[in-house]
């Protein structure tokens, strides 16, 4: 049981690159959700998840593509990077959306953008 | 966006003291969780506690939620080098699937 695996683990782009961060879970979750992390800024949802072909929009979706087309995965997509998308990203699941099921983390994939 | 805020940012206390860090909302959260984070890893949770419940624990670890003030502690007793991270406070609210995040508190345990 490997939990959630992201990759890579680290990353330099350069400005107008794509690039797709994979998270992939093992645990059945219907919920999985992708965050960055910016100093002093706790956690921002970009994207989220509820089940297999259904995906919203978080807080800061711009920039950014999710599809769900399996329960185990969740990409993320860099449309066209920006330095403003230098950061942490984690990706997460959960049993469901709605309790207060505990949150698995990946162990995080740093993003440069040059 | 919405925000929880957690002070203090930043604590350092010596080993064996007792570590306090609290989270509060703008908004109702109907459970609320800790997560710690070590520094270049991902987050790991601690505990849940839910709205009807004023107070848990768990090994060293005490909770107290205030529904009344939307705000709520971490009591981290008799404190290690180990306990070493940043520690996060994340309210599911009410109307939707989100969670609010804090900005998080870094404790530094000296030995």
């Amino acid at each position: 049981n490997a939990g959630v695996t992201q990759t890579p683990k680290f990353q330099v782009l350069k400005t107008g690159q794509s690039m797709t961060l994979q998270c992939a879970q093992d645990m059945n979750h219907e919920y999985m959700s992708w965050y960055r992390q910016d100093p002093g800024m706790g956690l921002r949802l970009i994207h989220y998840s509820v089940g297999a072909g259904i995906t919203d929009q978080g807080e800061v979706p711009n920039g950014y593509n999710v599809s769900r087309s399996t329960t185990e995965d969740f990409p993320l997509r860099l449309l066209s990077a920006a330095p403003s998308q230098t950061s942490v990203y984690f990706c997460a699941s959960s049993y469901e959306a709605l309790s207060g099921n505990t949150i698995y983390f990946g162990e995080g994939s740093w993003l440069t953008v040059v | 966006s919405q925000q929880g805020e957690e002070d203090p940012q930043a604590l350092s206390i010596q080993e064996g003291e007792n570590a306090t860090m609290n989270c509060s909302y703008k908004t109702s959260i109907n459970n609320l969780q800790w997560y710690r984070q070590n520094s270049g890893r991902g987050l790991v949770h601690l505990i849940l506690i839910r709205s009807n419940e004023r107070e848990k624990h768990s090994g060293r670890l005490r909770v107290t939620l205030d529904t009344s003030k939307k705000s709520s502690s971490l009591l981290i007793t008799a404190s290690r080098a180990a306990d070493t991270a940043s520690y996060f406070c994340a309210g599911r609210q009410d109307s939707n699937y989100q969670l609010i995040w804090g900005a998080g508190t870094k404790l530094i345990i000296k030995p």
